[in-house]
């Protein structure tokens, strides 16, 4: 199986600030990456897919890179709605597997 | 508008048995393989089954094989998750997601349903 590794687990982040979510596959996964944002008691929502493409109706401020088995999450301007937890997941080969989750608070 | 609504979930006694089901509308589900994803307390997010867009083959994670059993109605629109031979290491919140053939992401989720496993 894909192990997937996210980093870091937790932060503490303040509204505007800039932040960066890493994800790290066990192997190469090409771009085949995707990241969801969850809010407590609520279901996942997908944020980003392939790696880079924004999924329809989520804020430019959003955005992903990466390929291989390197890869991040972005948020430019953090706002208040984007407190969450940050999961990725790779879509290379079942069984499809998650990252631990990285929660974001407010400092 | 998607709407996965997932129902069944509750208390069980170890060893006991619960079976879950998923009511899907909003999109052509019969184009899309389905899947069960939990989450227990605290943790993260498990991949658990899936099942074709036909229902001819499902796929579990190892942990579940042979106690678990996946099933669709395409004419329902509707899912089912047997679950059998409960665990507490199965308490989680279930989710049903969508998510079309190949290497394509879950594009749709329901609510979740809450398991509890004790005694």
């Amino acid at each position: 199986d894909i192990q997937m590794t996210q980093s870091p687990s937790s932060l503490s982040a303040s509204v505007g600030d800039r932040v960066t979510i890493t994800c790290r596959a066990s192997q190469s996964i090409s771009t085949y990456l995707n990241w969801y944002q969850q809010k407590p008691g609520k279901a996942p929502k997908l944020l980003i897919y392939a790696a880079s493409s924004l999924q329809s109706g989520v804020p430019s401020r959003f955005s992903g890179s990466g390929s291989g088995t390197d890869f991040t999450l972005t948020i430019s301007s953090l706002q208040p709605e984007d407190f969450a937890t940050y999961s990725c997941q790779q879509s290379y080969s079942a069984p499809w597997t998650f990252g631990q989750g990285t929660q974001m608070d407010i400092k | 508008e998607v709407h996965l609504l997932e129902s069944g979930g509750g208390l069980v006694q170890p060893g006991g048995s619960l079976r879950l089901s998923c009511a899907a509308s909003g999109f052509t589900f019969s184009n899309y393989a389905m899947h069960w994803v939990r989450q227990a307390p605290g943790k993260g997010l498990e991949w658990v089954s899936s099942i074709s867009a036909d229902g001819s083959i499902t796929a579990y994670t190892d942990s579940v094989k042979g106690r678990f059993t996946f099933s669709r109605d395409n004419s329902k629109n509707t899912l089912y998750l047997q679950m059998n031979s409960l665990r507490a290491e199965d308490a989680a919140v279930y989710y049903c997601a969508a998510k079309r053939e190949g290497s394509s992401p879950f594009d749709y989720w329901g609510q979740g349903t809450l398991v509890t496993v004790s005694s």
